[in-house]
């Protein structure tokens, strides 16, 4: 089973930030916290991965609280293309996904 | 196109037929990976290659599922008297050995879309 809960959907208009939340109160000290978005009919796409700090890349932003039961993506201008499912996934030797969020940016 | 690659993309079968999927990872990259993702969940790990070793296989890979990396390189998934519950998107994905580091991006394929009538 999925070691993470995250909404089943949110929306966010095109332009602003868009903020995913991911609980994963059970995680253990050596299990990384990744994200990864899928749109329809294509394969996942990573976005990005963290340990205990907060990391950022082209694509996003990851905010990792310091007990790190939860975190926090966010995609800073959201785009009509920035609709999928978005997967928070934590794991050491394997990934689980759950069900993930279904995020809609409206125009 | 440098991506993983996926054959067939789709594939429509009879109840009780044997299927095999062929993946092709990227060049160079040692893990390769195998999910099975049906409508509306998340992908489910099935199995995972280091080089041509099986290294870890999912509860959910019966023993009419079996993957093999004969050469480290290309992979292929073949599933015996295959049932409809065995109808869904068959994901592979591979990802480059990081030192220090267990799990790394991981590039997915498009996926063979599997129907069993």
């Amino acid at each position: 089973d999925a070691k993470t809960t995250q909404p089943t959907s949110m929306d966010c208009a095109e332009g602003r930030a868009a903020n995913l939340p991911c609980n994963h109160s059970t995680i253990s000290g050596n299990e990384y916290v990744y994200w990864y978005r899928q749109i329809h009919s294509q394969g996942p796409q990573y976005i990005i991965h963290g340990l205990k700090n907060n990391e950022t890349n082209e694509m996003a932003s990851l905010i990792i609280t310091e007990d790190r039961k939860s975190s926090t993506l966010i995609l800073p201008h959201a785009t009509l293309r920035d609709t999928a499912v978005y997967y928070c996934i934590v794991g050491y030797n394997d990934m689980r996904f759950g069900a993930g969020t279904r995020l809609t940016v409206k125009p | 196109d440098t991506g993983v690659s996926q054959d067939p993309r789709h594939k429509i079968t009879k109840r009780g037929q044997n299927v095999t999927f062929r993946c092709d990872p990227i060049s160079e990259h040692n893990r390769l990976y195998w999910y099975r993702q049906t409508l509306g969940q998340g992908p489910e790990f099935l199995t995972y290659f280091q080089n041509e070793a099986q290294l870890e296989k999912s509860r959910l890979l019966s023993d009419r599922f079996s993957a093999e990396r004969p050469k480290g390189s290309f992979s292929t998934l073949e599933i015996q008297r295959t049932e409809q519950g065995d109808s869904a998107m068959y994901l592979c994905a591979s990802s480059p050995l990081v030192t220090g580091q267990v799990i790394d991006e991981q590039f997915f394929g498009p996926g063979t879309r599997l129907t069993v009538l």
